[in-house]
């Protein structure tokens, strides 16, 4: 069981926006301004798309964007595009011991 | 562009020991100012942080693991190294090295990952 909680799936048509999300407690998620999303197509490694929350690095897409309310973090996706149809994990910071914790994942299917 | 790439066996028997090694090109480990992460995803399922190095060779693992974790850096071959003693099916994953800034936790950079087996 992982520790932070996603949808195991969520699916969209071209062009609409889909939203994902990530739930974790006051020692992660909640606490501190670092959660992670990540995009894993299958056999790939993942590539980081959020990090800080809400910061996309060099050569992400504006189509992607995070934001956090309490002990959930969000992953939104704007004019989902066929390419778009992956496996979504978030990450976070954690004080208990382990340094980051994942969330299960969530596969996101273009319809 | 850093780029990491890992090199181990893909069958390793029970009770064994898994070793896997990650070469980092493109970039130097002992420039400091990173973590020098290793990463599973057994089939099918999420992703779990196993421990990281700094290039001095100070580490951190996961406490779920860590009776069984060796992490390990050689900065004149430009390399780090997992070790995961007896091991069991439970151990079989993709094994991935990665990298993230020194208390950012988040990894930009990614290798490519392994499969290891864990099988008789």
């Amino acid at each position: 069981q992982s520790a932070l909680t996603q949808p195991a799936s969520v699916s969209g048509s071209p062009g609409q926006s889909i939203t994902i999300s990530c739930t974790g407690t006051s020692s992660d998620v909640g606490g501190y301004n670092y959660v992670s999303w990540y995009q894993q197509h299958p056999g790939k490694a993942p590539k980081l798309m959020i990090y800080d929350v809400s910061n996309r690095p060099s050569g992400v897409s504006n189509r992607f964007s995070g934001s956090k309310s309490g002990n959930t973090a969000s992953l939104t996706i704007s004019g989902l595009q066929a390419e778009d149809e992956a496996d979504y994990y978030c990450s976070s910071y954690t004080s208990s011991s382990t340094y980051v914790v994942f969330g299960g994942g969530t596969k996101l299917t273009v319809l | 562009q850093v780029q990491l790439q890992e090199s181990g066996p893909g069958l390793v028997k029970p009770s064994q020991t898994l070793s896997l090694t990650c070469t980092v090109s493109g970039g130097s480990i002992s420039s400091g100012g990173y973590y020098w992460s290793w990463i599973r995803q057994h089939p099918g399922k999420g992703l779990e942080w196993i421990g990281y190095i700094y290039y001095s060779g100070s580490t951190y693992y996961n406490p779920s693991l860590k009776s069984r974790v060796t992490i390990s850096v050689d900065t004149s071959k430009n390399q780090f190294s997992l070790k995961l003693s007896s091991v069991t099916a439970a151990d079989t994953a993709v094994y991935y090295c990665a990298r993230d800034l020194s208390g950012s936790y988040y990894f930009l950079n990614w290798g490519q990952g392994t499969l290891v087996t864990v099988s008789s």
